[in-house]
């Protein structure tokens, strides 16, 4: 199957700088989600982004499937921006196919 | 909306006890659930895939048996962990998918299970 590996494995930023998380994939990108598990271990859904680019507030992505990458922006980071980002691709379009994870990143802003 | 959420939250049982976790997709039918399991500091597992009205798909190396999957409804799923040992302790994540063209995953909170 698909692997995804997920860097830098780990970082440490100060409040308000900014950074980029990269997902890279071995095969063919179909259903690409991007989310945030946050210290009480909730999945919250970034973007779901197969393609292109999208933004939401200070957060962007941006998914090149023929090149089979996704970037995460984060501008102006804040404290509760801290915890674990994961990619993970949905396979092909269909309805209830299962998710292959990246390896995540563990993100820790600092004051 | 997509709202899925999960109970209990944290549960603590006995070995050899069985404890059930309820999965629901509160504000969307969800025609598959997913249950996963993420040990500390890593990311997460698929233990099986639930389609209403149906056999759960389990993957490689996850017991059936173990871990009984009913998916009674389109807006609930229930993983049953059987005669529970130290070793089953671990944080157990559902997730919900709406029909449609997309593929996008909605997940639960998750339960902490501890075994003593």
């Amino acid at each position: 199957g698909i692997q995804v590996e997920q860097s830098p494995p780990d970082l440490i930023l100060q409040e308000g700088a900014n950074s980029t998380l990269r997902c890279n994939f071995s095969d063919s990108v179909n259903n690409l989600q991007w989310f945030h598990q946050n210290p009480w271990g909730q999945l919250i859904n970034l973007f779901y982004i197969p393609s292109g680019t999208k933004q939401n507030g200070r957060l962007s992505a941006t998914t090149v499937a023929t090149e089979r990458y996704s970037l995460l922006y984060i501008s102006s980071s804040q404290t509760t921006d801290s915890g674990v980002y994961f990619c993970a691709d949905g396979g092909l379009t269909g309805g209830g196919n299962k998710l292959t994870f990246g390896t995540g990143t563990q993100l820790k802003v600092e004051l | 909306g997509a709202v899925v959420s999960q109970h209990p939250s944290r549960v603590i049982c006995k070995s050899g006890t069985s404890v059930k976790i309820e999965c629901r997709s509160l504000d969307f039918q969800a025609t598959t659930m997913f249950w996963y399991r993420q040990f500390p500091k890593q990311s997460l597992m698929l233990m099986a895939t639930s389609n209403e009205g149906s056999k759960a798909t389990y993957e490689q190396g996850v017991e059936k048996d173990k871990f009984l999957i009913n998916h009674a409804s389109l807006t609930l799923s229930t993983l049953t962990v059987t005669s529970a040992h130290p070793e089953d302790s671990s944080f157990y994540i559902c997730s919900a998918s709406r029909s449609g063209a997309y593929n996008e995953q909605f997940f639960g909170p998750g339960t902490r299970l501890t075994v003593l």
